[in-house]
């Protein structure tokens, strides 16, 4: 069965570095997001993104994150410049087409910034 | 801005009996809802859905019963089973959101043997 993957489970940072965050959506699937969930915190929208462009983003989606698909097949999560607070678990899914059907989720990789 | 909310933290069922676990919504846009499980350290798994224009949606043992008026939702585990015992989380989408998930705040069921 197709599934969503992300990598690296798990990224230990430092404050002020870089980060990359990779998935690869289900193969036919056409829109792809990013949600974090804090620690005992809700899981947030962070953005969507749709014909190689975002299609929506939220607040928490400030200029220090980016989004990408470079290659047709990964779909990734920069942030440029992390803070304490963007320590998170990290999800990408990714859904089918038009219209109201399901995002699947990838595993998720745990970001903690030190 | 709470808008998906299960105010039931946990909830504790004796295994073979019913489940039931609750939703609310304010933003009478959402058009489509989905309950999704969660193990610790795992990506949510989707476990049914059900469009707005439904009131009912039934896979095996999962029913999800929509009530519109009330902005309401209930996800129905029959007979509970111990791999049922995970976190479950409530999520509502809006066409014109690109169908954004608004997640709920979770409800923690455990299966008692």
């Amino acid at each position: 069965e197709p599934e969503v993957t992300q990598t690296p489970s798990h990224q230990v940072t430092q404050m002020g570095q870089e980060v990359i965050l990779r998935c690869v959506p289900i193969s036919n699937h056409l829109y792809f997001y990013w949600y974090r969930q804090i620690l005992g915190q809700k899981v947030e929208f962070l953005v969507s993104f749709y014909n190689n462009e975002i299609s929506e983003k939220s607040e928490i989606f400030d200029d220090q994150f980016s989004v990408e698909r470079p290659d047709g097949s990964n779909f990734t999560l920069k942030i440029r410049s992390t803070k304490l607070e963007d320590s998170a678990m990290y999800f990408c899914a990714s859904r089918r087409g038009q219209g109201p059907d399901t995002q699947y989720f990838g595993p998720g990789t745990r970001l903690t910034v030190l | 801005d709470q808008q998906v909310k299960q105010n039931s933290p946990s909830l504790s069922v004796q295994e073979g009996r019913i489940s039931i676990l609750n939703c609310d919504y304010t933003n009478s846009m959402f058009d489509y809802f989905l309950w999704y499980k969660k193990y610790p350290a795992e990506g949510p798994t989707f476990l049914i859905s059900i469009s707005s224009i439904k009131d009912k949606n039934e896979d095996g043992r999962f029913t999800v019963f929509l009530n519109k008026s009330a902005k309401h939702l209930s996800l129905h585990i029959v007979p509970s089973q111990p791999g049922d015992s995970a976190v479950y989380f409530c999520a509502a989408s809006v066409m014109d959101s690109n169908y954004q998930l608004i997640w709920g705040a979770g409800t923690k069921l455990i299966i008692k043997p």
